[in-house]
């Protein structure tokens, strides 16, 4: 079974410039969830769909990031404009339930 | 709200020996806790899930407790080796809705050879 793909996985950008992520989750997860890891921090959820609809985003800055599932697969992440402070690991999980997530091997983002 | 601590926030041990790393979590009303490692410039490896009704958890060296009533969990690693070398970390599932993980820091592990 093919696991979460993500892509690019490096990226380094200005800031103020604008920048997308791409997830693959895993085929018939109904879940994804998108997480910030700061260095020395543990990941931190920005937003989690459920299908394509958006369950959860209470920790998603909506002024600079956006995120959507199209018909309830692939997701994107983007950041307009990027900060140096939004310079972490963009982790994409999938879950079938919620129950057990499964992590994709990250985008690591560096804002200049 | 759920906060996680993991303590300590790094460890360096020599090869062979037995060590257990600390979990903290303020909210006892949680679904399972999962231990997850993660190697520099890697994703997350889960390692072991312990559901709130379960004491422990095992899979080979590994061995994960879980006290929900004190909000604890440990992880005990038996004869650590130079690849456990990692950093480890920690993650609560509450369960029921809008139930992404809440994690810990993670404690940074070396295992010297």
């Amino acid at each position: 079974e093919a696991g979460v793909a993500q892509s690019p996985r490096y990226k380094i950008i200005e800031k103020r410039q604008s920048v997308a992520f791409w997830c693959n989750p895993i085929s018939g997860h109904a879940t994804l969830y998108w997480y910030q890891q700061i260095l020395g921090q543990g990941p931190k959820l920005l937003i989690q769909f459920q299908n394509n609809g958006v369950v959860d985003d209470s920790q998603l800055p909506k002024d600079r990031f956006s995120a959507e599932r199209l018909k309830g697969v692939d997701s994107t992440l983007k950041i307009q404009p990027a900060k140096l402070e939004d310079s972490a690991v963009y982790l994409c999980a999938s879950s079938p339930t919620g129950y057990e997530q499964y992590f994709g091997p990250g985008t690591r983002l560096t804002v200049t | 709200k759920q906060e996680v601590t993991q303590i300590p926030a790094a460890l360096s041990v020599p090869e062979g020996e037995n060590l257990v790393l600390n979990c903290s979590f303020t909210d006892s009303a949680i679904y399972n806790l999962q231990w997850f490692r993660q190697d520099p410039g890697k994703g997350l490896t889960s390692l072991l899930l312990i559901q709130s009704s379960q004491r422990e958890q095992t899979s080979g060296r590994l061995n994960a407790s879980l006290d929900k009533s004190s909000g604890r969990s440990t992880l005990y690693i038996a004869a650590s080796q130079p690849g456990d070398s990692a950093t480890y970390l920690c993650a609560v599932w509450r369960g029921g809705g809008a139930d992404g993980l809440t994690f810990g820091k993670g404690t940074h592990l070396i295992i010297q050879p």
